[in-house]
């Protein structure tokens, strides 16, 4: 079955670059009309669309970080990474990558990393 | 962005007793593309509803969603054990996709 893993360092300082990785197993990365996202949880509360990636490599941003946010697709490695730049401690999070299937729900997801933004 | 707001936030119910959690959209969610997760502790959100009212695969038919325009309900017929979480309505009808903030479902 279709497997995401994040990972990535858990403690990011303010003002440096948050970066994840998703692995995606059980599948291929690039087959069916699939975008693979980002989605984040603020401690206790809901769910924010960070943004997606085609195997193609076109990408769509949530315009609220879109200024601050790159996605990017490695096909070989089965991987997508997130970068956010500029981080604050509101963006300490937990983390999840999920496939986004057409026209728009998210399944499944990975088990989320949590990120803190700290000195 | 359209904005859904879920309703109550918390439900205190026993296990067998009916629970019906309401998500309402700010706008019209074009052609009732909603979609419902379940989030349990130190889980992460599962898939239960899409298209407002089809259930996922592996769903149990005890959950039923319903609604149109921009009033949407998630019905859970008989709480199991298992069923006591969180839930979230999400819409993909207008970019970017967006989520209520939840309601939790927990045990009397």
């Amino acid at each position: 079955q279709v497997q995401l893993q994040e990972s990535g360092p858990g403690l990011v300082k303010p003002s440096q670059t948050l970066s994840l990785t998703c692995t995606v197993s059980g599948t291929s990365i690039s087959s069916g009309s699939y975008f693979w996202s980002w989605i984040r949880q603020h401690p206790g509360k809901g769910l924010e669309w960070v943004g997606y990636i085609y195997h193609s490599g076109s990408t769509y941003y949530n315009p609220s970080l879109k200024s601050r946010v790159t996605i990017s697709v490695d096909t070989s490695k089965s991987q997508f990474s997130l970068k956010l730049n500029s981080v604050t401690a509101a963006d300490t999070a937990v983390y999840y990558c999920a496939r986004w299937v057409p026209p728009g729900w998210f399944d499944p997801w990975g088990q989320g990393t949590l990120v803190t933004v700290s000195s | 962005e359209i904005v859904l707001t879920q309703s109550p936030g918390s439900l205190s119910l026993s296990p067998g007793e009916r629970a019906t959690l309401s998500c309402r959209a700010s706008q019209t969610v074009y052609n009732n593309y909603l979609a419902w997760y379940q989030q349990k502790v130190g889980q992460a959100p599962r898939l239960l509803i899409y298209g407002s009212s089809s259930r996922a695969t592996g769903t149990p038919d005890r959950f039923s969603g319903s609604g149109s325009g921009t009033d949407f309900t998630l019905t859970i017929s008989r709480l199991e054990p298992e069923d006591f979480a969180v839930y979230y309505c999400q819409q993909y009808g207008s970019s970017p996709w967006t989520f209520g903030h939840g309601t939790k479902v927990d045990m009397k």
